[in-house]
């Protein structure tokens, strides 16, 4: 069965510094991976993914995430945070068969000025 | 048109009321699901719906009942809930069930069960 493990519940960060948040995986087979972000009472929102070929994604939001397969990891990065960054971001990962996506427990990130 | 809308933003119901949920997407995909969020807590898949047939029920109570009028069209009807059923409703659609596909989310339903 594939899972996703987020390490650390609240990330806080400072406007300009860099954003990092941590996703690994199992799975059993190739995987396909996410980043989506949710602002409060809000649906969630793709940020990027990572299906097969180029290991380095890049999303929006200047978000990208890097796939490596011998650490089973899929870590979101973003070089300066902005406050409007601030929000509750889930990785998940779905095999090739079939699109249902198993989700991490989510990593709010808190920005101050 | 890449938007998914759901409707209504807010529900309050009592524990004997009848209501339900609706969904509606225009980008010609042809898998829909439903979610279910707590606080503080991801998505839980609850239904998966493929070219308008059902395709998973995670086990949900009976006291949800999905529906696919077409495949623009996602309801959920509501009966009989309890307290603990309280929580964000997430409806989102994919171009279809192969892995990989982006799965597009709606903004919610805000359910209150009194």
């Amino acid at each position: 069965a594939q899972s996703v493990t987020q390490l650390g519940s609240h990330v806080s960060v400072s406007e300009g510094a860099l954003v990092l948040l941590r996703c690994n995986y199992s799975s059993s087979v190739p995987p396909y991976l996410f980043w989506y972000v949710q602002y409060p009472n809000q649906g969630l929102q793709l940020l990027l993914k990572y299906t097969t070929g180029a290991t380095l994604v890049k999303g929006i939001n200047g978000f990208e995430a890097e796939f490596k397969k011998s650490e089973t990891s899929f870590h979101l990065t973003k070089p300066s945070a902005h406050m409007s960054d601030a929000a509750e971001y889930f990785c998940a990962v779905s095999d090739q068969g079939f699109q249902k996506l198993v989700f991490g427990t989510g990593t709010r990130l808190l920005v101050s000025p | 048109d890449t938007e998914v809308t759901q409707t209504p933003k807010h529900l309050v119901m009592g524990m004997t009321n009848k209501k339900s949920l609706k969904c509606e997407q225009h980008m010609g995909h042809r898998a829909m699901y439903w979610y279910k969020q707590k606080a503080k807590k991801p998505p839980e898949l609850m239904f998966v719906y493929s070219y308008e047939k059902l395709s998973i029920n995670e086990s949900v109570p009976s006291r949800f009942s999905p529906e696919c009028p077409n495949s623009s069209l996602l309801n959920l009807h509501l009966h009989a809930l309890q307290p603990e059923d309280s929580a964000l409703y997430l409806c989102a659609s994919s171009r279809d069930l192969s892995g990989g596909n982006e799965q597009f989310f709606g903004p919610g339903t805000r359910l209150t069960v009194l």
